[in-house]
Order: C-alpha cells, then sequence, then structure tokens
C-alpha cells in the first residue's frame, strides 16, 4: 500500500513563494504527480516526476527525491486564484494513483 | 461531448435505495476509475478499469460494483446505499501508458 503524507493548511501573501511538501511510503513506485483542486471542482493535472530533480512549468515546479520518498510543489509569484487544494499522489505499477488528504493553500492580499 | 462528463451533479438518496451513478468519456480513453473524496481523507480509488472488459478492486471497494462493457461508460453501482457512502463520487480516465488522470465534474451523494 501507500502511505503519503502532505500538510494540511498553509497561508501565503500575494507575490510570495510557497512550498508544499509531500513524503510518501510506497510498496512500488512508478511517478508522482500534483493535482490542484480548486473548490467544489475537479482536480486538474499539475506535474508529473518519474526521476529525481526538478520540474519546472510556468510559476509552478515539481521537484522529487526517489531515495528519500520525497517530493515538493514550488508555487512562485503566487496569485489570488491559486487559493485551491494541492494533492500530492503516488503512481504504483498497474497505474493506479493513491493521493495524499491533500493541502489547502489560502493566498491573502 | 467533450473529456469526460458524470450524472447526476447530485443526488439524495434514502438508505437502503439502489444507485447509479454514470460516467462517461469521448477521449477513448483505456483506464478508467471511481474515486470518493470525503473530507480530511483526500480521494480514495473505489473501483478501476484498464481496458473494456476488465475491472479491478481499488482500497474502498465494499458495497460499490462496477461494469465495463465499452470503452466510453464506466457505471459505478451502489446495491443498498448507507450514510457512509455520502461524499462526492469522481471518475476519471487515462491514455494507456501516461498515468495521467483526468476527473469528471464528479456527483455529490447524500444517503439518509
Amino acid at each position: 500500500g501507500q502511505n503519503i503524507d502532505q500538510p494540511t493548511e498553509m497561508t501565503a501573501t500575494e507575490g510570495a513563494i510557497v512550498q508544499i511538501n509531500c513524503t510518501y511510503q510506497t510498496s512500488g513506485f512508478n511517478g508522482l504527480f500534483w493535482y490542484q483542486q480548486h473548490a467544489g471542482e475537479a482536480p486538474t493535472f499539475l506535474s508529473y516526476n518519474v526521476l529525481d530533480g526538478l520540474e519546472e512549468k510556468g510559476r509552478f515546479s515539481s521537484f522529487l527525491s526517489r531515495s528519500k520518498g520525497y517530493s515538493y510543489l514550488l508555487l512562485k509569484e503566487l496569485q489570488m486564484k491559486d487559493s485551491a487544494s494541492y494533492l500530492c499522489a503516488v503512481r504504483d505499477g498497474d497505474y493506479k494513483l493513491s493521493f495524499g488528504a491533500g493541502t489547502t493553500v489560502t493566498v491573502r492580499a | 461531448i467533450a473529456g469526460i462528463t458524470q450524472a447526476p451533479t447530485s443526488q439524495i438518496l434514502a438508505a437502503g435505495r439502489r444507485m447509479t451513478l454514470r460516467c462517461t468519456q469521448d477521449m477513448r480513453h483505456n483506464a478508467m476509475y471511481w474515486y470518493r473524496q470525503d473530507l480530511g481523507l483526500g480521494l480514495r480509488l473505489i473501483h478501476y478499469s484498464n481496458t473494456a472488459g476488465t475491472t479491478g478492486k481499488g482500497e474502498v471497494p465494499d458495497g460499490y460494483s462496477v461494469s465495463r462493457a465499452n470503452t466510453d461508460d464506466f457505471p459505478l453501482t451502489l446495491a443498498s446505499a448507507v450514510p457512509s457512502q455520502t461524499s462526492v463520487y469522481f471518475c476519471a480516465s487515462s491514455p494507456e501508458g501516461t498515468g495521467e488522470q483526468f476527473f469528471g465534474p464528479g456527483t455529490r451523494l447524500t444517503v439518509l
């Protein structure tokens, strides 16, 4: 099975940077995903890491260390619209995803 | 339709009743999934199907059944609903081999 941990809540100021950490313990690992979910909406894909290192996509970056069972999502130049839940998910060898409980990020003016 | 759709959007159901949640995708994705999302617990996998004609159990399958008669449709049935099945249900699909999942808009189900 999978055990995925991420903080419950984070608050940051508009224009700032926030880093959301995710640690995992898995029986099989085949990639790590980050999803964004606005309140009352469906999750949408943000990023994917399967190899160690940093993947950058605009204001969002994601990092993976497989040996440490650790990932983070970095949100730069925060905007009010970034207020949402961010879900860390680990993929197993059967392409099934196990999700963490999510981190709710609140961006304040 | 474009993408993945779910019906109904929301439903209030009496305990003991049978209910089928519908999910349809037009992206020709082989894999489809059903999740429930509860506050503080995140998304939990109920059942999945890697291709038409096959299904598998996820983390929380009890009380639910699925079928996959064709590529596009993946209905989820609650044979006899119980209050603990009150949740938001998301259907998702994925192209073969990529793992990225695309989610439907969700069904909010309340069992009284």
